[in-house]
C-alpha cells in the first residue's frame, strides 16, 4: 500500500497476555516512530528506528515494552504481561530519513486491556 | 520543563474569527519545526512546516522566533472545517534527529 500500515487495527486482551502490535512503513522511509495516545491526551513518544537501529528508547515506558524492526522496513512493539494502564492508541509513523521531512501515521492500533 | 509545551485549551471560535496558537520549546538547538492537524480519532497529519522567514498557505501562517524560542501558527477566516488538534513538532539534532510533539492544542470553530 501507498501508506503507513498497522495492524491490528483493534485489539482487546485480557491483563497479563502479552501482545504485538505491527507497523508497515512506507516503503524505502528509514526512520521509523512509535507513539502513545491515551484518550484525550498528546502524544507520548516511545521509540525511533533509523534503519534497525534503535538510537532513542528513552520513552519505553517500562521493560515490559520492547520493539524490533527488521530488513529496515516492518516494526513490531511488544507489550508483555499487559496492564489495564497501557490501554491506548499506538501510533507509528515513518518518514524518509528522519531529516525535516514529513512524518506519515498510520491509523493505529487501539489497544484495550481488560 | 517540557521539551514542547502547548496550551490544550480548548479554543472555542466563531466562524470567520482569526485565531492563533503559540507553541514554546526548550532546547535551543532545536532546528526544524512543523504544525500538524489531528481529526478527532484520525491519525496526526502534517499542516505546514515552519520556516526562519515565516510562511503562508492560504488562511494559515507559521512563524517561527528562534530567540524566545517560540513558534506560532494564525488562522484567518475560521471555517467549521478546522475544528481539530494542533500538534506542535519540533525536531533536534542529537545524534539523531529526535522529533517531539506537543500535547496539541484543540480548536473549536463555532457557527
Amino acid at each position: 500500500g501507498a501508506g503507513v500500515s498497522q495492524s491490528p487495527s483493534n485489539k482487546v486482551t485480557e491483563k497479563g497476555k502479552d501482545v504485538e502490535l505491527r507497523c508497515d512503513p512506507i516503503s524505502g522511509h528509514t526512520a521509523l516512530y512509535w507513539y502513545r495516545q491515551s484518550l484525550g491526551q498528546g502524544l507520548e513518544f516511545l521509540i525511533y528506528f533509523q534503519g534497525n537501529s534503535a538510537p532513542d528508547k528513552s520513552g519505553l515506558p517500562s521493560d515490559r515494552f520492547s520493539a524490533e524492526r527488521t530488513g529496515g522496513s516492518v516494526s513490531t512493539l511488544t507489550i508483555q504481561r499487559t496492564q489495564q494502564e497501557d490501554s491506548a492508541v499506538y501510533l507509528c509513523a515513518s518518514s524518509l530519513d528522519g531529516v525535516a521531512t514529513e512524518a506519515f501515521f498510520g491509523q493505529g492500533t487501539r489497544l484495550t486491556v481488560v | 520543563r517540557k521539551e514542547v509545551e502547548q496550551d490544550p485549551g480548548p479554543f472555542n471560535v466563531p466562524e470567520g474569527a482569526t485565531v492563533a496558537f503559540n507553541c514554546t520549546y526548550s532546547n535551543s538547538a532545536s532546528q526544524s519545526f512543523f504544525w500538524y492537524r489531528q481529526d478527532c480519532r484520525k491519525e496526526p497529519k502534517l499542516l505546514m512546516s515552519v520556516y526562519s522567514s515565516g510562511n503562508e498557505d492560504g488562511r494559515f501562517t507559521a512563524q517561527l522566533n528562534r530567540a524566545s524560542q517560540y513558534i506560532s501558527l494564525l488562522i484567518r477566516d475560521s471555517k467549521l472545517s478546522d475544528s481539530a488538534t494542533y500538534l506542535c513538532v519540533v525536531e533536534m539534532s542529537g545524534g539523531y534527529q529526535k522529533v517531539t510533539f506537543g500535547i496539541g492544542t484543540k480548536l473549536q470553530v463555532i457557527p
